[in-house]
């Protein structure tokens, strides 16, 4: 079973700086299968990356996605206040799996 | 703009069986290059997928889950459901509905309900 460890568990900056958060799988994992998600508190979760580096519709160009085989990165290149949230990870295999999250807070 | 809606109770007592309907809107439970989730999230904690129906009416279930787990279709009333039987406190969560997207090698979840919580206690 493929377990995905998100890194740092929490990142802390400021507005303006940039943002990188790291996702590693255990085993390699098809770049399509591999999503990234924004949750604010009490809210249902956002799609964000899809295949690894596409956006999904309305997502700022601030956001992006890179990696392949068992190393991601989700990056956004200069933080706004809403972008303070917790950010997963997820693949899509046998068994749809998530990261634990990195909360991304405000410095 | 699709639209999911989680309905049922939110307390259920230990060993009893939860029950949560999901009804869609803007979209069709039948359409096809898409997959009807329930997700899961305890309190403070992270995501946990529990399983899908697809639109031609399969099922696939998280193994950890498989034996408690039912998820079926009413496509009459455009709405899915899940069944979690002999429950315990460590299923108390957030419940969401979700759908899902699949085609050209790519899957995502890509419209959430809103979450219903669900507390398991006597």
């Amino acid at each position: 079973e493929i377990v995905l460890t998100q890194s740092p568990g929490t990142l802390s900056l400021s507005p303006g700086e940039r943002a990188t958060l790291s996702c590693r799988a255990s085993q390699r994992v098809t770049s399509g299968y591999l999503v990234w998600y924004q949750q604010h508190p009490g809210q249902a979760p956002r799609l964000l990356i899809y295949a690894a580096s596409t956006r999904a519709t309305g997502v700022p160009d601030r956001f992006s996605g890179s990696g392949s085989g068992t190393d991601f990165t989700l990056t956004i290149s200069r933080l706004e206040p809403e972008d303070f949230a917790v950010y997963y990870c997820q693949q899509f295999g046998s068994s749809p799996l998530f990261g634990q999250g990195t909360k991304l807070e405000i410095k | 703009q699709v639209q999911l809606q989680e309905s049922g109770p939110g307390l259920v007592k230990p060993s009893e069986t939860l029950s949560l309907t999901c009804t869609v809107s803007g979209g069709s439970v039948s359409s096809g290059s898409h997959f009807w989730s329930w997700i899961r999230q305890p309190p403070g904690k992270g995501l946990e997928w529990i399983g899908y129906i697809y639109y031609s009416g399969s099922t696939n279930y998280n193994p950890s889950l498989k034996s408690r787990v039912t998820i079926s279709r009413d496509t009459s009333k455009n709405q899915f459901s899940l069944k979690l039987s002999s429950v315990t406190a460590a299923d108390t969560a957030v419940y969401f509905c979700v759908r899902g997207w699949y085609g050209d090698y790519t899957y995502f979840f890509d419209f959430w309900g809103q979450g219903t919580l669900v507390t398991v206690s006597s």
